[in-house]
Order: C-alpha cells, then sequence, then structure tokens
C-alpha cells in the first residue's frame, strides 16, 4: 500500500542551526502539508502546498521556515536558525482528494 | 475561527466492550471530517474520512458519524480489544479550500485485557 515516507525520523541539532526535514508523498498525491506537534499538544497546521506554490501557511510558518518541491518526488521542510520551541514531532501528508495520509513523522530535538 | 474539541480527554474499558469517542466542532461549514488513530511517538493513520454530504461511513467494528447542523461526530468502536489502544483524533477541513486539517486534542483510549 502507497505510503508518505519521512526522513529522518529523529533529528537532534543545535540551536541556531538549520534543518531540513524530508518527505516522499504518495506518487499520484497533488496536495502536500506540513503539520507539527509539540509533546502533549494537539496537531498543528504548518503550511499547504499546490502547484508548486504554498497555498496556505499558518501564522507559526514565519520566516524561519520554507518549503520546496526540488524533484518530483521530494517535499521539504526548512527551518533556519532553530530555537528552543521548534522541539516537535513533524509530520508530512499528502492527499489527492479528500483523504489525507500521514507520514510517520520526524522528530526534532533542538539543544 | 473553527476549534475542534474532544471528549473525554482518556478512556479505560475492558475489552469487548463498545464504545463511543465524542468531537465537536465550532464552525459547521466543513468540508470533511476525518478521524485519526495515533500510536505513542507515531504517525497518523487515517481511519475513516465522512464528507460534508454524509452522515457516517463505517470501517470494520468502526462506524464514524457526522452531523454539522450541532457540530458533532462520533466514533463507535465496537467489540474493543486491547490492540486498539491508541490515542484518537479527531479534524476537521474547513472552508479554505487548501485541505488544512484543524485538529481535536484527541481521546486516549486503553483497553484493558
Amino acid at each position: 500500500e502507497p505510503e508518505v515516507t519521512q526522513t529522518p525520523s529523529h533529528q537532534v541539532t543545535q540551536m541556531g542551526q538549520e534543518v531540513i526535514l524530508r518527505c516522499v508523498p504518495i506518487s499520484n498525491h497533488l496536495y502536500f502539508y506540513w503539520y507539527r506537534q509539540i509533546l502533549g499538544q494537539k496537531v498543528e497546521f504548518l503550511v499547504s502546498f499546490y502547484n508548486n506554490e504554498i497555498s496556505e501557511k499558518s501564522e507559526i510558518f514565519d520566516d524561519q521556515f520554507s518549503v520546496e518541491r526540488p524533484d518530483g518526488s521530494n517535499f521539504t521542510l526548512k527551518i533556519r536558525s532553530t530555537k528552543l520551541e521548534d522541539s516537535a514531532m513533524y509530520f508530512c501528508a499528502s492527499r489527492v482528494i479528500a483523504e489525507a495520509f500521514f507520514g510517520q513523522g520526524t522528530r526534532l530535538t533542538v539543544v | 475561527k473553527q476549534e475542534v474539541t474532544q471528549i473525554p480527554a482518556a478512556l479505560s474499558v475492558p475489552e469487548g466492550e463498545n464504545l463511543v469517542l465524542n468531537c465537536s466542532f465550532t464552525d459547521s461549514a466543513i468540508y470533511n471530517l476525518q478521524w485519526f488513530r495515533q500510536d505513542p511517538g507515531k504517525g497518523l493513520t487515517s481511519l475513516l474520512l465522512i464528507q460534508s454530504s454524509q452522515r457516517e461511513q463505517t470501517s470494520g467494528r468502526l462506524n464514524a458519524s457526522l452531523d454539522k447542523s450541532s457540530g458533532r461526530s462520533t466514533l463507535y468502536i465496537a467489540a474493543s480489544q486491547p490492540g486498539d489502544s491508541a490515542t484518537y483524533l479527531c479534524a476537521v477541513e474547513g472552508s479554505s479550500n487548501t485541505g488544512k486539517l484543524i485538529f481535536g486534542q484527541g481521546t486516549t483510549l486503553q483497553v484493558k485485557p
């Protein structure tokens, strides 16, 4: 069964460093998303991406964040100059019509 | 602003019981409602999607209902098993047309053997 794949599963980074989280969405999907879940809190929407551009972003998604679909298969989230409060589980999701499918997540720990 | 609330926050039941998880949302103008399962430290697994024109969806022992006008959805789990132990998340897609999902905080279910 097709699935959304995220790498790495866990990343530890020092405060101020840049990180890139990678996702391979399901191949025929057209809509791509990043969400995050801080420990013990709700899953929060970060950004949606369609037709090679951002279609919506949340207040959390400030200039520190960027997304890219560098080729036909990968979808990345870059966080510049990480802060302690960026520590969270980051989920990639994709969909073709209505149902969203999520990856297993990348646990980002900023120390 | 859409808010999604799930009650109860936690639930512990003996194996074999039927149970109902509740989800409410403040803005009835939704496209879809989706139920997910999350195991500790893991990703989200889609269980059921109910489109706004539908009243319910069923998959195996799971049945989800939607009442848009009252802003409620329920997830019914029949004959619960220890393997059902997980956190169940409800999420609504609003009218932004981008597919953004707004999540509830989840109900953590423990099914005891």
